[in-house]
């Protein structure tokens, strides 16, 4: 069965940082685009950020472009979302999601969520 | 980047069809078939569907269809059963090489 797992979220004060990790297993993790999907709480789903197979490829919503990074180590078949200058609207759960149809945001696959709360 | 739009809610009865519409724009939904419908219920990951405007998973019931005309694309749901009650995204691939959501539609099965 396809896991998807994600740690590292928590209490992070306004400017702060934060890496959010992604382990998966149960699928060919290195054929598959990835990426990060937030809700704050309450809210609607707001797509974060994605990345290709080979990890070059990567794009970004406005919201945190500039902030955020994704990347991946397919060896460990591991996703990462590094988080810098946070802000208290960054305060979400945040999903890894495993994307079947070529970075197209068909999400077949979701972890169960990580907290990220941006607060003094 | 500005959200689809759908419903804010939708109700219906036990066993009436009900329909979620999802309107974008000529970069996202009008020029893509990559939409997709989500499923979440309290609490819970969302869960995928319909993918790619009218396509099913593996394990998702036929009561569950989707289609797409111009720049708004729908979920169709027949046959409403108690636990289609949750929240309804859209999502959908854009020009701009990222992808972006429905602000979502609230389920209520009277």
């Amino acid at each position: 069965e396809v896991q998807l797992v994600e740690s590292g979220g928590g209490l992070v004060q306004p400017g702060g940082s934060l890496r959010l990790s992604c382990a998966a297993s149960e699928f060919s993790f290195s054929y598959d685009w990835m990426h990060w999907v937030r809700q704050a709480p309450g809210k609607g789903l707001e797509w974060v950020a994605r990345i290709k197979t080979d990890g070059i490829e990567k794009n970004y919503a406005d919201s945190v472009k500039g902030r955020f990074t994704i990347s991946r180590d397919n060896a460990k078949n591991t996703l990462f979302l590094e988080m810098n200058s946070l802000r208290p609207e960054d305060t979400a759960v945040y999903f890894c999601v495993r994307d079947a149809v070529l970075g197209s945001g068909t999400y077949s696959h979701w972890g169960q969520g990580t907290l990220v709360t941006v607060s003094s | 980047q500005s959200a689809l739009t759908q419903p804010a809610s939708v109700s219906g009865s036990p066993g009436q069809s009900i329909t979620i519409s999802c309107t974008g724009t000529r970069s996202d939904i009008g020029n893509y078939n990559y939409v997709s419908w989500y499923q979440q219920h309290p609490g819970k990951a969302p869960r995928l569907m319909v993918f790619q405007v009218n396509y099913r998973p593996s394990g998702v019931s036929d009561r569950f269809s989707g289609s797409k005309s111009g720049n708004t694309a729908s979920l169709t749901i027949s046959g409403l059963q108690s636990d289609d009650e949750a929240d309804y995204y859209c999502s959908s691939y854009t020009g701009s090489r990222t992808v972006v959501f429905g602000g979502g539609t609230k389920l209520t099965v009277l």
